[in-house]
């Protein structure tokens, strides 16, 4: 069975730092891959999606990054973090585009 | 661009009511409709999907219809329970690009 697993589970760091934020797919080859951002009570904003190996494109901008260096791992970073950064930070895969399954998240705290 | 848009911000029922989400939306052709689930603290769960005109989806005693002719994509469930509480959202996905649009979400509370 397929499992996703992010890490850390949660940061609290300070503005102007770096961060660097994974997650791995297990169970599943060349999934598609993405990352979301949620506000604090707010819905889900699809950040970045890849659909294989090096190849990352960017939904939104808001000064991150993100990068796909295996076939089952996805990492989300920034050389300074701001405090709109703030947030719920979920990885999904899917396969050919089908329904999303999301990991457990992480809870990033700019202070 | 596309659009998800759900008319309730809040929902409260109690265990054995009837509920009824709504969940239009705003797209060209044929886009694939989902619902999701998200409890606190955790990341949101796949319920079910539709891709096309008059299709049902179903999962967990919920189910919705898809009604291209109204755009829409109404959750609904004959008999809710406590457990049912949570962040329901309905999401419109481009299955080429894989980019999901969610709408804002819905927070059903159950009381017993």
């Amino acid at each position: 069975a397929q499992t996703i697993h992010q890490w850390p589970v949660a940061e609290i760091k300070a503005v102007g730092s770096p961060l660097s934020l994974g997650c791995t797919i297990k169970g599943k080859s060349s999934p598609n891959l993405y990352w979301y951002w949620q506000a604090t009570g707010g819905t889900l904003q699809q950040l970045f999606y890849s659909i294989t190996v090096g190849q990352v494109e960017s939904v939104v901008q808001l000064n991150l990054s993100a990068s796909r260096p295996k076939d089952d791992q996805f990492i989300l970073s920034t050389e300074k973090l701001l405090l709109s950064h703030s947030g719920f930070y979920l990885c999904a895969w899917s396969l050919t585009g089908g329904e999303q399954y999301f990991g457990p998240g992480t809870r990033l705290t700019v202070l | 661009g596309d659009s998800v848009t759900q008319t309730e911000g809040q929902v409260a029922l109690s265990e054995e009511d009837f509920l009824t989400i709504h969940c239009n939306y705003s797209a060209s052709g044929y886009p694939a409709l989902f619902w999701y689930v998200q409890y606190p603290g955790e990341g949101p769960q796949f319920l079910f999907r539709a891709s096309r005109d008059k299709e049902k989806g179903s999962s967990r005693g919920f189910e919705a219809t898809y009604d291209k002719g109204t755009t829409s994509f109404h959750l609904r469930k004959a008999s809710v329970q406590e457990s049912d509480s949570a962040v329901y959202y309905c999401a419109l996905g481009n299955t080429n690009t894989g980019k999901l649009t969610f709408g804002d979400g819905t927070v059903l509370t159950v009381k017993p």
